[in-house]
C-alpha cells in the first residue's frame, strides 16, 4: 500500500482569501495524479489529472501544479467562495491501482 | 445523460450475512471500479474491471468480489460481514481501464452506498 499524505487535513479560510493545500506521493512508478472536490452529500468531481512533471493545470479560480521528481502536487484556490467548501482529494495512479489521500476539508466562511 | 447510478444508497446488515451492491455507469463507459471509504480515511481501491474482466485488484481479503455484465453495469459482493465492512462504497467509472492510457483515464463517481454492519 503506497503512502499519500494530505496536508493540511482541514482549513478554514474567509471567503475572498487565497489557499492551497499539498499532496504528497511516492516519486518512483509514477503514472497520473488526479484531483478531486467532494462536497457533503454528493459524488467525487473530478477537478484535473496531471501526468508529466512541471505540469499546471487550470480551471476557473482553482489551479494545480506537479513536481514528479519530488513527488508533490499544491493545489490553489484564488479568492475563496463558500461554494467552494468542500473536501479534496488527490489519488496516486500506479501501475494498476489508485492511491487516495485522506483529503484536506477546507471551509470557506462567508 | 445521466452520471453512476448505485443502489441501494443506504443498508443496514448484521455480521455473517452477506451484501450485494449495483453500480450503472455512464452510458459509453466500459470500465467499473469499486472503492471503500471509511470514516476518516480516503477511499481504498478494491476492483477495477473493464470489457468483463477483472483488471485490477487491492489489498481486500476474498470475501470481497465482484462483477461486470455485458452491459457494463457491475455487482460488488461482500460475503461473511464483519463490523469493520461498515463504509461507505463508491462506484467510479471511466471509457477505458487505466492502463490503456498510462493512468490519464478520469473516473467519474457514483454517490455511493453506504453500508452499516451491526
Amino acid at each position: 500500500i503506497l503512502n499519500v499524505e494530505q496536508s493540511p487535513q482541514s482549513l478554514h479560510v474567509q471567503e475572498g482569501d487565497s489557499t492551497n493545500f499539498t499532496c504528497s506521493f511516492p516519486s518512483s512508478n509514477f503514472y497520473a495524479l488526479h484531483w478531486y472536490r467532494w462536497e457533503t452529500a454528493k459524488s467525487p468531481e473530478a477537478l484535473f489529472v496531471m501526468t508529466l512533471n512541471g505540469d499546471e493545470k487550470k480551471k476557473g479560480r482553482i489551479s494545480a501544479t506537479l513536481n514528479t521528481k519530488e513527488g508533490y502536487s499544491y493545489l490553489y484556490i484564488k479568492g475563496s467562495q463558500p461554494e467552494d467548501s468542500a473536501t479534496y482529494l488527490c489519488a496516486f495512479n500506479g501501475a494498476n491501482n489508485l492511491f487516495f489521500g485522506t483529503g484536506t476539508r477546507l471551509t470557506v466562511i462567508p | 445523460d445521466a452520471g453512476v447510478t448505485q443502489s441501494p444508497t443506504h443498508l443496514i446488515k448484521t455480521r455473517g450475512q452477506h451484501v450485494t451492491l449495483r453500480c450503472s455507469p455512464i452510458s459509453g463507459h466500459k470500465s467499473v471500479s469499486w472503492y471503500q471509504q471509511v470514516l476518516g480515511q480516503g477511499p481504498q481501491f478494491i476492483f477495477q474491471y473493464y470489457e468483463k474482466e477483472e483488471r485490477g485488484r487491492g489489498n481486500f481479503p476474498d470475501r470481497f468480489s465482484a462483477r461486470q455484465f455485458p452491459n457494463y453495469s457491475s455487482e460488488l459482493n461482500v460475503n461473511a460481514l464483519l463490523l469493520g465492512d461498515s463504509a461507505l462504497y463508491l462506484c467510479a467509472s471511466s471509457l477505458v481501464v487505466w492502463a490503456i492510457r498510462g493512468g490519464q483515464e478520469t473516473q467519474y463517481f457514483g454517490p455511493g452506498t453506504r453500508l452499516l454492519v451491526l
